[in-house]
């Protein structure tokens, strides 16, 4: 195991809804990256924070957002969510920006 | 548990065998690059890197070859084992502010024993 957890394991949810992930990173890691996998596929980089400012984002529009906290935890919210959001959300920390990342298992979100 | 690459390339190979696992990168500016594995149900699970001013670098049963001549990674594996039986994707890393990796599409290994 990484020491990278995610909450929830599953979500289901409507569209047009908002849902926020959590992730905690391995004890001592200020950088936290979320990706998004959709089944059959690579994870896609959504954008990363490094302490608590979002130092790089991916190609996702502005209804994904996120936070970095003091302990270096990390929510990943999503607004107005469409079918295509389904999928498995990543988080990823290391403990420089260049480091070896540690991913969490994920959370699986089903949007219906 | 989660079912991940359900439409992947599939590599079937016999217990004991070597296994090779290639991967073609998209950007020539990419100087770092990292072989993952996924199991189902879990996150990607670092296996080995390497950065762009080396062509090969060996770890325990794996080795992984860049050629930055034509923007091609691969991974191999020594004697298989059922526990290898996962996704595998390459991921590079375009050099930016760093850790922002674009992933391949993935190869699913599956080990007959």
């Amino acid at each position: 195991e990484t020491g990278v957890t995610q909450s929830p394991t599953h979500l289901i949810k409507t569209r047009g809804q908002q849902v926020t992930l959590r992730c905690s990173s391995q004890s001592g890691h200020n950088t936290v990256s979320w990706y998004q996998q959709a089944l059959g596929q690579g994870p896609q980089f959504i954008f990363q924070y490094y302490r608590e400012e979002e130092n790089g984002r991916g190609n996702f529009p502005p209804r994904f957002s996120g936070l970095q906290f003091p302990n270096y935890s990390s929510e990943l919210n999503v607004n107005a969510l469409e079918l295509d959001d389904s999928a498995l959300y990543l988080c990823a920390s290391s403990l420089l920006q260049r480091g070896e990342q540690y991913f969490g298992p994920g959370t699986r979100l089903t949007v219906t | 548990g989660e079912s991940v690459g359900l439409h992947l390339p599939t590599l079937s190979v016999q217990e004991g065998d070597n296994s090779i696992i290639n991967c073609a990168y998209s950007n020539s500016a990419s100087d770092y690059f990292i072989w993952y594995k996924q199991e189902s149900g879990k996150g990607p699970q670092f296996i080995i890197d390497i950065r762009s001013n080396m062509d090969k670098r060996q770890g325990q049963r794996v080795t992984v070859l860049l050629n930055k001549t034509v923007k091609h990674l691969s991974l191999q594996i020594a004697a298989t084992q059922p526990g290898d039986s996962a996704v595998y994707f390459c991921a590079e890393d375009p050099g930016n502010a760093g850790n922002m990796l674009t992933f391949g599409g993935g190869t699913r290994l599956m080990v007959k024993p």
